[in-house]
């Protein structure tokens, strides 16, 4: 089965910029898209990327995303870094069996 | 506004039925696909299940096959999940979300919990 894997936690200081990566386990990750989510305590995820690289409106250019063939890997990165993207941030994408898979989520503190 | 409402979650003992509702609203329902995504108590995201436009297409994932079936009614902007024979690892948060590949925008979620 096509599993997604991403680092349990990252921490970066404010204003700075933080990489979250996103392992696909076989096949290639540039296949299908690949989206992220961000999700704050008690509430329900929002899109932050879309399609591998597209920000929904109303996401701040700061958040980017990008694929990696080399390494079949998927990268959300953050930059100038700020309190309130302190959130837990989820991967997804599918697979040629109709299986929408996430990965585990990477807890993000802004410290 | 694009929104989506979902309903019925509660305390089920194991073995038992549930059945979610999720309403839309804000946009042409009939028109998306729609998905229903669960999140066990401090544990990541689970796909679960998701249903073509016009129902004639239903996936699942694995471990709720041949116990939950997907619904529509288009003419009630309406989503449902039919959970049966659940079990304690069903226990989770369920939330609706409009697509198929890429889960925008998503409910506030309901609580299911399954225990005796």
């Amino acid at each position: 089965n096509f599993m997604l894997t991403q680092p349990h936690s990252v921490s970066e200081s404010p204003g700075k910029t933080v990489t979250i990566s996103c392992t696909g386990s076989s096949g290639s990750i540039a296949s299908n898209y690949v989206q992220w989510y961000q999700q704050r305590p008690g509430s329900a995820p929002t899109t932050v990327i879309y399609e591998d690289n597209q920000r929904p409106s109303g996401v701040p250019d700061r958040f980017s995303g990008s694929i990696d063939s080399s390494s079949n890997s998927a990268s959300l990165t953050i930059s100038g870094l700020k309190t309130e993207d302190e959130a837990d941030y989820y991967c997804q994408s599918y697979d040629s069996s109709n299986q929408r898979v996430f990965g585990g989520g990477t807890k993000l503190t802004v410290l | 506004e694009v929104q989506l409402v979902e309903s019925g979650g509660g305390l089920v003992q194991p073995g038992g039925s549930l059945r979610l509702s999720c309403a839309a609203s804000g946009f042409t329902f009939s028109s998306y696909w729609m998905s229903w995504v669960r999140q066990a108590p401090g544990k990541g995201l689970e796909w679960v299940a998701n249903i073509k436009q016009d129902g004639s297409e239903k996936y699942y994932v694995d471990s709720v096959k041949g116990r939950f079936t997907i619904s529509r009614d288009n003419a009630k902007n309406s989503l449902y999940l039919q959970m049966n024979s659940l079990r304690a690892e069903d226990t989770a948060v369920y939330y609706c979300a409009r697509g198929d590949w890429w889960f925008d925008p998503w409910g506030q979620g309901t609580l299911v919990t399954v225990s005796s």
